[in-house]
């Protein structure tokens, strides 16, 4: 059963430290998108890369994050530096854009800024 | 870019009732729109879709609807059971391109 995964499933942090989250998708998959999800906003697109290219971060606050694919087998996303405001729950899916687009998420990394 | 908006946020209805959440997306370029179901503390699961092309989709008790002259979709929950108690998203894109979500639905089943 192919499944995205992501770890850490849970972080919690003090404002001001690094966060990286860690992404693997669906093996052939060559879609990859960051997905923020918080009561108030929903799940709000981060990122989102094609091939390992970056297509779109303009959901992304340049000064603090930054989202990455060093090889087809990782994602990654960071926040530095972590404030409270950056809680939440980051979904990392993926999908095959030539099938169609289905976005397989992955559980997700609880992440809590004290 | 798109913009999706979802409606209404809560929705009550008794078990056997039926159930309709709307949503209304803006680039008329859009052609993809999946909705997905997330359980308490679970991931958001693909529950149906419907592209551009169709009307209308039904797998058993759910069913999608697509007007695309109105840029308007909708999902209809027939006979509803409390296993259907969660939160669902609509969603609207180009083929291709990163889904756009609406704010989510809470549906409680009360039997």
């Amino acid at each position: 059963d192919a499944r995205v995964t992501q770890t850490p499933r849970h972080k919690v942090t003090e404002m001001g430290q690094e966060v990286t989250m860690r992404c693997q998708p669906i093996l052939g998959h060559n879609t990859v998108f960051w997905y923020r999800q918080t009561m108030m906003q929903g799940l709000e697109l981060l990122a989102y890369f094609r091939n390992r290219a970056p297509l779109d971060d303009s959901g992304m606050p340049k000064d603090r994050f930054s989202a990455e694919m060093p090889d087809a087998t990782l994602a990654t996303l960071k926040i530095q530096p972590s404030e409270p405001r950056d809680s939440a729950v980051y979904f990392c899916a993926s999908g095959l854009d030539r099938v169609n687009t289905e976005a397989f998420f992955g559980q997700g990394t609880r992440l809590t800024v004290v | 870019g798109e913009n999706v908006e979802q409606h209404p946020s809560t929705l009550s209805v008794q078990e056997g009732d039926s159930a309709v959440i709307k949503c209304t997306y803006s680039d008329s370029a859009s052609n993809y729109f999946p909705w997905y179901k997330q359980e308490l503390g679970k991931r958001p699961q693909l529950i149906i879709d419907i592209r551009s092309n169709v009307g209308e989709k039904k797998d058993q008790r759910i069913a999608v609807t697509l007007n695309k002259t109105a840029k308007h979709f909708s999902l209809h929950i027939t006979e509803t059971q409390p296993e259907d108690s969660a939160v669902y998203f609509c969603a609207a894109s180009i083929v291709g391109t990163a889904l756009i979500f609406g704010k989510g639905t809470t549906l409680s089943v009360s039997s």
